[in-house]
């Protein structure tokens, strides 16, 4: 079964620092899509990026990178230069399979909780 | 562009009481879902849709019916509310695979 994990309850970062969240999964797929995704205090869910099983490079989007690490299962989201807008609950999540076949389930995990610090 | 609606925001039942909650997209995506944010749980998959017509359960299915009549819309049911399922609802919508999915806005639910 699909699974999400992410073991990072809260991180602490300090301002224009680097934070690394962590997010493994598990699938019996070949095909499937990581995702990340933002959620500040608001509480609306903001799309950050996405990275395919078939992508040969890491996705990047402006400060967010993703490091997919296929034969580990893991999917870290890198934020480079942490500004006090970032503090929010960041979520991991995974569409299995990307391509074709009946479930097309989008699951999440639990969430990491970041604080970046002045 | 309104994306991804839900009615209502906030709702306060009582235990047995019956309602339906409405997520309505206007990008006509074809898969819509429904999921539950609970303290520690992360978001969980309730039902979700792939088309017109179509839906299947989720993670957490028990106690929630779901209908997908029109495209555009995907409703979810409590037929006899618990407190167990007082939670921050979410529906979300995507156009398909593997583009990423638009979440609407949420709605606060209180079983009492």
């Amino acid at each position: 079964a699909q699974k999400i994990t992410q073991t990072q309850p809260g991180m602490f970062v300090q301002e224009k620092e680097a934070v690394t969240l962590d997010c493994t999964y598990d699938t019996s797929d070949q095909s499937y899509g990581l995702f990340w995704y933002k959620q500040p205090s608001s509480g609306e869910m903001i799309f950050l990026i996405y990275q395919g099983s078939y992508d040969e490079q890491n996705a990047t989007e402006g400060r967010y990178s993703l490091n997919f690490q296929k034969a580990r299962k893991s999917a870290n989201l890198v934020i480079s230069a942490s500004q006090l807008g970032d503090s929010a609950m960041y979520f991991c999540a995974m569409r299995d399979p990307i391509y074709g076949g009946a479930t097309n389930k989008l699951i999440f995990g639990t969430g990491t909780l970041l604080a970046v610090q002045p | 562009n309104a994306g991804v609606t839900q009615t209502p925001k906030f709702r306060v039942l009582k235990t047995g009481q019956s309602m339906t909650l409405l997520c309505a997209q206007d990008m006509n995506h074809e898969y819509m879902y429904w999921y539950r944010q609970d303290p520690g749980m992360g978001l969980r998959l309730i039902h979700y849709s792939v088309g017109e017509g179509t839906t299947a359960k989720g993670e957490v299915p028990d106690g929630y019916n779901v209908s997908r009549l029109k495209k555009q819309n995907f409703l979810l049911g409590l037929e006899s509310a618990a407190p167990s399922q007082t939670s921050v609802y979410f529906c979300a919508s995507s156009y398909g695979v593997p583009l990423e999915a638009f979440f609407g806005q949420g709605t606060r639910l209180t079983v009492v």
